[in-house]
């Protein structure tokens, strides 16, 4: 059972564009909703997170867009660039003291120059 | 860089063999979570510990076992390895802080299991 649907699977998009992910969720316990980027031969490591109390998070070129009643949510990029090249992961979590993480199946994102 | 370390990088085993793989967590994180992450997939969440004591499991098998010590360093053993353990696996650490937890991974170590 996949509790978190994401896609596309892979984006390419030009130098100086606006990258758009998209994710959806099932379990309405889930509460926090991280994005995470992940590099070949790296672990992910996080970009932006969200909680639902809130429908936008913006820092720096990324924006997280959520929509709770939809169980939807988003990563925005600004202004892509070449070194945003890598593997998106949106997760969610409930934020319920110690909490695990489930992922979607990540995107592959690649910025032409 | 986050703080969180692993070992081995690369291993390389065959079928039936077991494996151990170390972490060690960020300063002052309490919490280790593993997961396992196959090819072209989404990390999968296979258990987690706090304080020493496992404090929660996904949906694995009991051949994928763990420990967490005092210094709040973690193993991961899995035993009987199958072909389809082959996988990058990650150790992330964490820490409850005002009622937010962030989870920093690793780099993993990545298994071959031939």
């Amino acid at each position: 059972q996949q509790q978190v649907k994401q896609s596309p699977q892979s984006l390419i998009v030009q130098k100086g564009g606006i990258s758009i992910i998209n994710c959806a969720y099932e379990n309405t316990a889930f509460d926090y909703f991280p994005w995470y980027q992940q590099f070949p031969g790296k672990g992910p490591a996080l970009l932006i997170a969200i909680r639902p109390d809130v429908s936008e998070k913006k820092e720096g070129r990324f924006t997280i867009s959520f929509n709770k009643s939809a169980k939807q949510f988003s990563l925005h990029i600004m202004d892509s660039q070449p070194g945003d090249s890598a593997t998106y992961f949106c997760a969610a979590s409930p934020l319920s003291g110690y909490s695990t993480l489930t992922f979607g199946k990540g995107t592959m994102l690649l910025v032409s120059p | 860089e986050t703080g969180v370390t692993q070992s081995p990088t690369h291993l390389i085993k065959t079928r039936g063999q077991q494996v151990t793989l170390r972490c060690s967590s960020q300063s002052g994180h309490n919490t280790v979570s593993w997961y396992q992450q196959a090819l072209g997939q989404g990390p999968q969440f296979i258990f987690q510990y706090y304080r020493e004591e496992e404090n929660g499991r996904g949906n694995f098998p009991p051949r994928f076992s763990g420990l967490q010590f005092p210094n709040y360093s973690s193993e991961l053993n899995v035993n009987a390895l199958e072909l389809d353990d082959s996988a990058l696996y990650l150790c992330a650490s964490s820490a409850l802080l005002g009622g937010e937890e962030t989870q920093y991974f690793g780099p993993g170590t990545r298994l071959l299991v031939l």
